[in-house]
């Protein structure tokens, strides 16, 4: 099965500043990675997507970073602002087609 | 387009009662997913359902189910609660089905005591 970690449950950051957020999976025939951002009381929110026939995917001041060789994917947000502040969650798929989620990390967007 | 919708949003239910949630996907979405969330546990797949066939199933026991109707509307059902089902229940659908680009609902908060 798949399992997934993470680098670090808590990240604060300046506002204005870039986030990164990690993950790291288990299984190498993982194909399909997502990341969602979930506020206090609320459902999570689809953030980004990328496949695993693909290295890097941008959105709105969003990137995500997927090496396959270390079995590493990352979130990057340009410009931190305070309503970035949240949890992200990263989820990942293989063969199984279902998704197997890290337990988050907090961002925390100081003024 | 409006998004997943679920009720009820709260819930509080007694030990060894049964419980129903309701999920409405986005128009057109013929995949509904259930997850339980927890603060121990995280986000854990309960089941996938893709027009009205359950196509894939997590690690949960048998007192977990749900259905799916014609019009991809899904509700799931717990059994026998016990105090460990207090959980956020979130429901998310996805165009074209199983892990790809699914959108969440805001869950329902279960309370057992």
């Amino acid at each position: 099965g798949e399992s997934v970690g993470l680098h670090l449950p808590t990240l604060s950051v300046q506002e204005g500043d870039n986030s990164i957020i990690n993950c790291a999976y288990s299984n190498s025939a993982s194909d399909y990675f997502i990341w969602y951002k979930q506020e206090s009381g609320k459902g999570p929110q689809f953030i980004i997507d990328i496949r695993s026939n693909m290295d890097k995917r941008q959105g709105q001041r969003v990137t995500v970073l997927l090496n396959k060789t270390v079995k590493h994917l990352s979130l990057q947000i340009a410009a931190t602002q305070p309503g970035d502040s949240a949890v992200y969650f990263c989820g990942i798929s293989g063969s199984a087609r279902q998704l197997t989620f890290g337990s988050g990390t907090q961002l925390t967007v100081l003024p | 387009k409006a998004g997943v919708t679920q009720t009820p949003r709260y819930l509080i239910k007694t030990r060894g009662q049964q419980v129903t949630l309701s999920c409405s996907p986005i128009s057109g979405h013929r995949s509904v997913s259930w997850y339980q969330q927890t603060p121990g546990q995280g986000l854990q797949f309960l089941f996938e359902y893709f027009s009205e066939t359950q196509r894939n199933k997590g690690n949960f026991p048998g007192r977990f189910s749900g259905r799916q109707f014609s019009n991809s509307r899904s509700e799931m059902n717990v059994s026998t609660l016990e105090l460990g089902d207090s959980a956020l229940y979130l429901c998310a659908s996805s165009l074209y089905g199983g892990a790809i680009e699914q959108y969440f609902g805001p869950g329902t908060r279960l309370t057992v005591t």
